[in-house]
C-alpha cells in the first residue's frame, strides 16, 4: 500500500507481558516516528529515527520502552513488562527527508488488562 | 516548538464555513504552522501548512497575520464528514507536539 501500515491494529495483553508493535513506513521515507495517544488526549512523542543517525529517544517514558528500525525501513516498538497505564493507541508516522509533514498510520490500540 | 492554544470544541451546521483560530504567541522564526485532522480510530492527517499570509488548498485555507502569533484554519462549506478533531502545531524540525485540538461537530 501507499500509506504507513501498522500491525496489529488491536492488541490485548496481560499486565507483565511484553508486546511488539510494528510499523511499515511509506517507501522512500527516511524519517520514522512513534507517538502515543491516550484516550481523548493529544499525541505524545516517543522516538524518532532519521536515516542512519542515532535515534532521538527523548520521549520514551521509561526503560521498558524501546524501538528499533531495521534496514532503514520497518520499525518495531517493544514494551516490556506492560503496565495498565501503557494502554493507549500507538501511532507511527513517516516523512521524507527535509520535509516536516508527517504521514500517520492508523495506529495500534493496546489494552493491558 | 511553539506552544499552541485553540478552542476545545466548536459546533457547526452543514454548508457553513468553520473558522478555528489558534494562538501561538511564542512561535519561533523557523516554525511553520501546520494543521492536522483526526477522525476517530485513525491517525492524524495533514491538512495544510503555512509560514505567513494566506495558503489555500483543495481542503482548507490558512490565514496567518504578519506577527504570526495566531493562525486561522478555514473550512469552507463543511459536511457531516468534516466532524473531527483539528490540531494546530508549530513545526520546526522533527518532533510534533500535539495539544488537545479542537473537536468540531458538524450537525445536519
Amino acid at each position: 500500500g501507499a500509506g504507513v501500515s501498522q500491525s496489529p491494529s488491536n492488541k490485548v495483553t496481560e499486565k507483565g507481558k511484553d508486546v511488539e508493535l510494528r510499523c511499515d513506513p511509506i517507501s522512500g521515507h527516511t524519517a520514522l516516528y512513534w507517538y502515543r495517544q491516550s484516550l481523548g488526549q493529544g499525541l505524545e512523542f516517543l522516538i524518532y529515527f532519521q536515516g542512519n543517525s542515532a535515534p532521538d529517544k527523548s520521549g520514551l517514558p521509561s526503560d521498558r520502552f524501546s524501538a528499533e528500525r531495521t534496514g532503514g525501513s520497518v520499525s518495531t516498538l517493544t514494551i516490556q513488562r506492560t503496565q495498565q497505564e501503557d494502554s493507549a493507541v500507538y501511532l507511527c508516522a513517516s516523512s521524507s527527508a527535509g520535509v516536516n509533514i508527517q504521514y500517520f498510520g492508523a495506529g495500534t490500540r493496546l489494552s493491558v488488562l | 516548538l511553539a506552544k499552541t492554544t485553540q478552542p476545545i470544541s466548536m459546533d457547526s451546521y452543514e454548508g457553513q464555513e468553520v473558522n478555528i483560530t489558534c494562538s501561538h504567541n511564542n512561535i519561533a522564526t523557523n516554525d511553520y504552522i501546520t494543521w492536522y485532522q483526526q477522525f476517530p480510530s485513525q491517525g492524524p492527517r495533514f491538512i495544510i501548512q503555512g509560514y505567513k499570509t494566506k495558503v489555500t488548498n483543495e481542503v482548507a485555507s490558512l490565514f496567518i497575520p504578519a506577527d504570526r502569533k495566531s493562525s486561522t484554519l478555514s473550512l469552507p462549506r463543511v459536511s457531516l464528514s468534516d466532524t473531527a478533531v483539528y490540531y494546530c502545531l508549530g513545526t520546526a524540525g522533527n518532533k510534533l507536539t500535539f495539544g488537545g485540538g479542537t473537536r468540531v461537530l458538524v450537525k445536519p
